[in-house]
């Protein structure tokens, strides 16, 4: 079935610690998202990729960093993890031939202790 | 860039009543709004958009307007039930962008 798939769905860490939040997706989407949402709050944007090897940083300012070798795959990376990264992370696809609907993954929910 | 506004922030209405989350926009170039709704613990998940080209559209008990010379379009859902509860964002984004502008969400509260 297409969808989006985030690992690990929750995950606590120590300070110091580097991540790596993985997301794919099997629904061919050429444009792919990673944004920061405390529950229930506004989505932040913190990257974006148009495709391969296009990377973009997005408003929110972030110490993390993405890459996209792969078309359906899009992860994201925490050099050094904090308390303040504490929050869930979203994945988002989007298609190509005008659509603009954005589909989303399940999240994962990161704790920094 | 483009600055969507949302509101309210929290909605709190009885089950059977009407909701209306409003937002407004200010680049008039914007022509796709999509809404999307997040129950709790849940991804966003798109419920219904608009298209510069059209004033109104309706799908069963939602539906979304759109005034594009006052840049301000809504959501209004009739006849409420609970599991509409849900946090709800507008967004507004243009061709040739694909970077929506996202409000920043409604909480709707539907008591039984």
């Amino acid at each position: 079935e297409a969808d989006i798939y985030q690992t690990p769905r929750y995950l606590v860490i120590g300070t110091g610690k580097k991540i790596t939040l993985e997301c794919s997706q099997t629904m061919g989407h050429d444009k792919m998202y990673w944004y920061q949402q405390d529950p229930g709050m506004e989505l932040h944007l913190i990257h974006y990729s148009y495709g391969v090897n296009s990377t973009e940083k997005g408003d929110l300012s972030s110490e993390s960093t993405v890459s996209r070798i792969r078309t359906e795959h899009f992860p994201l990376t925490l050099e050094s993890a904090r308390p303040s990264h504490t929050s869930q992370y979203l994945c988002a696809s989007m298609g190509s031939g005008g659509a603009n609907e954005q589909f989303f993954g399940p999240g994962t929910r990161l704790t920094v202790l | 860039g483009e600055n969507v506004e949302q509101h309210p922030s929290t909605l709190s209405v009885q089950e059977g009543d009407s909701a209306v989350i409003k937002c407004t926009y200010s680049d008039s170039a914007s022509n796709y709004f999509p809404w999307y709704k997040q129950e709790l613990g849940k991804r966003p998940q798109l419920i219904i958009d608009i298209r510069s080209n059209v004033g109104e559209k309706k799908d069963q008990r939602i539906a979304v307007t759109l005034n594009k010379t006052a840049k301000h379009f809504s959501l209004h859902i009739t006849e409420t039930q609970p599991e509409d509860s849900a946090v709800y964002f507008c967004a507004a984004s243009k061709g040739g962008s694909y970077i929506p502008t996202f409000g920043r969400g409604t909480s709707l509260i539907v008591h039984p």
